[in-house]
């Protein structure tokens, strides 16, 4: 019983595709985010997702959008993917009064070529 | 910017031998702090944490350390084990806070 998924794990695409990623969490969780590894494994929120208020960090360009079917899935959509756009992108869940932090999915490494 | 900081990329320790992974953090805000270990092709999984109200948290082999007028927490790994090799991740969160602050981690490898 995987807490956290993705999907896909590896995902290679070429420049100017449009791709997405899936997340589900099955914790029961209120709260969810995409997170970013770049190349320097500076591990970087890009989004958390709450009772349906988004928080966007202001860096990420806006060619990346979450979607929030209900409370136990944020998927993440990239429009018009460029090179710079490869790293591996985790999913997490966190619950709200509970200090261990987040539960993270195993990660999606995204090429583009 | 970053507010969270691990300056040494990486450790090796003799397997039985104290690891002490360090970790550094410029804001003041940050009232909880958490240690993630990570292996290839996996998520990030959580260790152990401490609040700020505390100065030292320990679970089994794990200690972790908080000196908050120096912004210093360490990890002490005893005796370190060779399934102890990972990437280790410091967190931080401010109060009030859902986000987490991620340093850039430090890989152990455990020499057996």
């Amino acid at each position: 019983d995987t807490a956290v998924s993705q999907t896909p794990k590896y995902l290679v695409t070429q420049m100017g595709n449009d791709k997405s990623i899936k997340c589900e969490q099955n914790l029961g969780h209120d709260t969810m985010y995409w997170y970013k590894q770049d190349s320097k494994k500076f591990l970087k929120i890009m989004f958390s997702y709450n009772n349906k208020e988004l928080i966007i960090n202001e860096t990420v360009p806006n060619r990346f959008s979450p979607k929030s079917p209900d409370k136990a899935h944020l998927n993440l959509h990239i429009n018009s993917l460029e090179l710079g756009d490869s790293a591996v992108y985790f999913c997490a869940s966190s619950q709200r009064g509970l200090n261990y932090g987040y539960t993270f999915g195993s990660g999606t490494r995204l090429t583009v070529v | 910017d970053q507010q969270v900081k691990q300056n040494s990329p990486s450790l090796s320790v003799q397997e039985g031998r104290i690891s002490i992974l360090n970790c550094d953090y410029t804001n003041s805000m940050f009232d909880y702090f958490l240690w993630y270990k990570k292996y290839p092709a996996e998520g990030p999984t959580f260790l152990i944490s401490i609040s700020s109200i505390k100065d030292k948290n320990e679970d089994g082999r794990f200690t972790v350390f908080l000196n908050k007028s120096a912004k210093h927490l360490s990890l002490h790994i005893v005796p370190s084990q060779p399934g102890d090799s990972a990437v280790y991740f410091c967190a931080a969160r401010e109060t009030g806070a859902n986000n987490l602050f991620f340093g850039t981690g430090t890989r152990l490898t455990v020499i057996p």
